[in-house]
């Protein structure tokens, strides 16, 4: 079955620009979350969907990331005014419940 | 803010040697994670503990949660090239389920 897309998985922009990540989570499932990974490290978290509750920003690092899930189902993850700091990747999980995290390949952002 | 320590941080082996990873904290957690994750791809669940002292095996992969449940060792037996990958715990919380703390992970190199 299809798993957890995410588009695009490479992209490459420069400093101020803003950017939108997307990610297509598996069919079903309710809870949708946002982590960023910096090269061969842990995962920070960002932001925690679940079904129609409010999300949980608690960790978005500044207020120029944003997100949102339209329908309970597709996420956009936006950026504004990128800085180099924000280069890392960037991944989506989805679960059918809070402990089992269907992780997507990522989208590699570089900011120049 | 609960926080993960792995250690290693970085370990090569040759092929059929035995090693074990280590996940310590500070805080309890409900239950704890391991996940495996290749380049250019996301981190894929390997097992979730969730009792104090709990062991679970994974054919050569041997995972225990302390007694106290702060702590975690994943003990793989007899390594192979195809076990080689990014090795990341992650604590999942008495209050917040969907908001997993992940360690920085373990990098192991088997070479054959």
């Amino acid at each position: 079955g299809a798993g957890v897309s995410q588009s695009p998985s490479n992209k490459v922009t420069e400093k101020g620009k803003d950017v939108e990540l997307r990610c297509d989570p598996i069919s079903g499932h309710t809870a949708l979350y946002w982590y960023r990974q910096s090269l061969g490290q842990g995962l920070e978290f960002l932001i925690y969907f679940q079904g129609n509750s409010a999300p949980d920003k608690s960790g978005l690092p500044s207020d120029r990331f944003s997100a949102e899930r339209t329908g309970g189902s597709v996420s956009t993850l936006t950026i504004q005014r990128t800085q180099q700091e924000d280069s890392a990747v960037y991944l989506c999980a989805s679960s059918p419940r809070p402990s089992s995290k269907f992780f997507g390949p990522g989208t590699r952002l570089t900011v120049l | 803010t609960q926080l993960l320590e792995q250690s290693p941080q970085f370990l090569s082996i040759q092929e059929g040697e035995n090693l074990t990873v280590y996940c310590n904290s500070s805080s309890v957690f409900s239950s704890l994670q391991w996940y495996r994750q290749e380049p250019g791809e996301g981190p894929v669940l390997l097992v979730t503990v969730v009792t104090g002292g709990e062991v679970k095996k994974l054919k050569r992969l041997t995972f225990q949660f302390g007694d106290a449940r702060k702590d975690s060792s994943l003990h793989i037996t007899a390594a192979q090239p195809g076990d080689t990958g990014l090795y990341l715990c992650a604590g999942v919380g008495n209050t917040n389920a969907g908001k997993s703390t992940f360690g920085d992970g373990t990098t192991l190199t088997v070479k054959p």
